[in-house]
């Protein structure tokens, strides 16, 4: 079955710093991988999304993630962090074809101090 | 393309009731899940359903219902109703004719439960 870890359950950082968040997944071949961003009161939002071909993915808001495949991660980066950005960050998994299920890290929330 | 939306957005409900939320998907959508959310848990599955028909489903007790209309509108029902039901359930729909698993969420519905 797959899962998905993220190690980081709070993080904060300043504002204009860099960002990296982890994420680790199991499935026993190329999975589909995802970010989603959720603010406080709502629903998740998709920041990107990998399936194949080049392993840097770029997404909203300035994100971008690099598929491991050796060390099975998906980290999300972003070069400088705005307070907008203080939310919760959710990585999934999902195995390739549309019918099946999607799997959920158990989401990493960002602080962003001035 | 309106997004999805879920009725109510908030419900508070005593121990030993039942309750319905509903979500309408994007149009086009075929394919809706729900999932439960609650701090330190993450999203946890509930189940999904396609045309219609439950085609997945998470590991939670019988008291967590659904079905889907015709429309695609799906709705979710828990009976006798614990503290611990207490969360923000939220649905996503998708569409899993093609080979991507990208969902996409509406705000949820923070159910209290007193």
């Amino acid at each position: 079955a797959q899962s998905v870890t993220q190690p980081d359950i709070h993080i904060t950082v300043s504002e204009g710093a860099s960002l990296e968040l982890r994420c680790n997944y199991s499935y026993g071949a190329t999975p589909y991988l995802f970010w989603y961003v959720q603010s406080p009161g709502q629903g998740l939002q998709l920041l990107l999304k990998y399936f194949s071909g080049d392993t840097l993915v770029q997404g909203i808001k300035g994100f971008e993630a690099e598929f491991k495949r050796s060390q099975s991660s998906f980290n999300l980066r972003k070069p400088s962090v705005h307070w907008s950005d203080a939310a919760e960050y959710f990585c999934a998994v999902g195995a390739p074809g549309g019918y099946q299920k999607v799997t959920f890290g158990i989401g990493t929330k960002l602080q962003v101090i001035p | 393309k309106a997004g999805v939306t879920q009725t109510p957005r908030y419900l508070i409900k005593t121990r030993g009731q039942q309750v319905t939320l509903s979500c309408s998907p994007i149009s086009g959508h075929r394919s809706v899940s729900w999932y439960q959310q609650t701090p330190g848990q993450g999203l946890q599955f509930l189940f999904e359903y396609f045309s219609e028909t439950q085609r997945n489903k998470g590991n939670f007790p019988g008291r967590f219902s659904g079905r889907q209309f015709s429309n695609s509108r799906s709705e979710m029902n828990v009976s006798t109703l614990e503290l611990g039901d207490s969360a923000l359930y939220l649905c996503a729909s998708k569409t899993p004719e093609g080979p991507y698993n990208e969902q996409f969420f509406g705000p949820g519905t923070r159910l209290t439960v007193l």
